[in-house]
């Protein structure tokens, strides 16, 4: 069945620092990609997202393609900020309507 | 404002006592959906309605009753909660079509001792 693996956390950088949060995924079809980003205390908010192979999604300085060669939907920004702080979830969407999550990573950044 | 609204935030209960968790969109959107989230599990979908009457199960849907009488409501209903549905609950709602745009409630964080 469809699944989406994540890197594990926490990942700790400096402010500034480049970050990179590795996401791949298993899926038949052509599915969605979606990268949610959840802060402390609240609900999951929509990040970046991409329909289709080869698309970049971006937002807030922050960006993925989805590389179906790779099976992947690499989370990148150039520079971190503290106020990145968060739980960051890659997701698919496949043809059913539902999204499968992987397991989230926690990223703290650092002054 | 375009929001899913979820109530209560926190909910501390005991073994069996029967439980409703409230959700209401305000956006016409079709589909909603019921996800629970566990430390290193990520979110886990319950249930799913894609229309009025409509609802299917999702992963784990053992233990929780849904209805969807009216499109903007979508209950999650706890007949007999256990220690083990301790956990952080979403609710969701999506347009149709392609761009999935998915919209969240702040969830509710459910204790059953």
């Amino acid at each position: 069945g469809n699944s989406v693996t994540q890197m594990e956390g926490p990942v700790t950088l400096s402010e500034e620092a480049f970050l990179t949060i590795n996401c791949t995924y298993t899926a038949t079809g052509y599915p969605s990609l979606f990268w949610y980003v959840q802060y402390p205390g609240e609900g999951l908010q929509l990040l970046l997202k991409a329909t289709k192979a080869d698309d970049k999604g971006s937002n807030k300085g922050f960006e993925a393609t989805y590389r179906k060669e790779t099976t992947s939907f690499h989370l990148e920004k150039g520079s971190v900020q503290v106020s990145d702080s968060a739980v960051y979830f890659c997701a698919l969407g496949d043809s059913s309507y539902k999204l499968i999550f992987g397991s989230g990573t926690r990223l703290l950044v650092r002054p | 404002e375009a929001q899913v609204t979820q109530n209560p935030r926190y909910l501390i209960t005991v073994t069996g006592k029967k439980l409703t968790v409230t959700c209401s969109q305000n956006m016409n959107h079709e589909y909603m959906s019921w996800y629970r989230q566990d430390p290193g599990l990520g979110l886990r979908q319950i249930y799913y309605s894609m229309n009025v009457e409509v609802t299917d199960k999702g992963d784990v849907p053992e233990g929780y009753k849904v209805s969807r009488k009216e499109k903007r409501n979508f209950p999650l209903i706890l007949e007999s909660p256990s220690p083990n549905q301790t956990s952080l609950y979403f609710c969701a709602s999506r347009e149709t079509g392609a761009n999935y745009g998915y919209t969240f409630g702040s969830g509710t964080r459910l204790t059953v001792v």
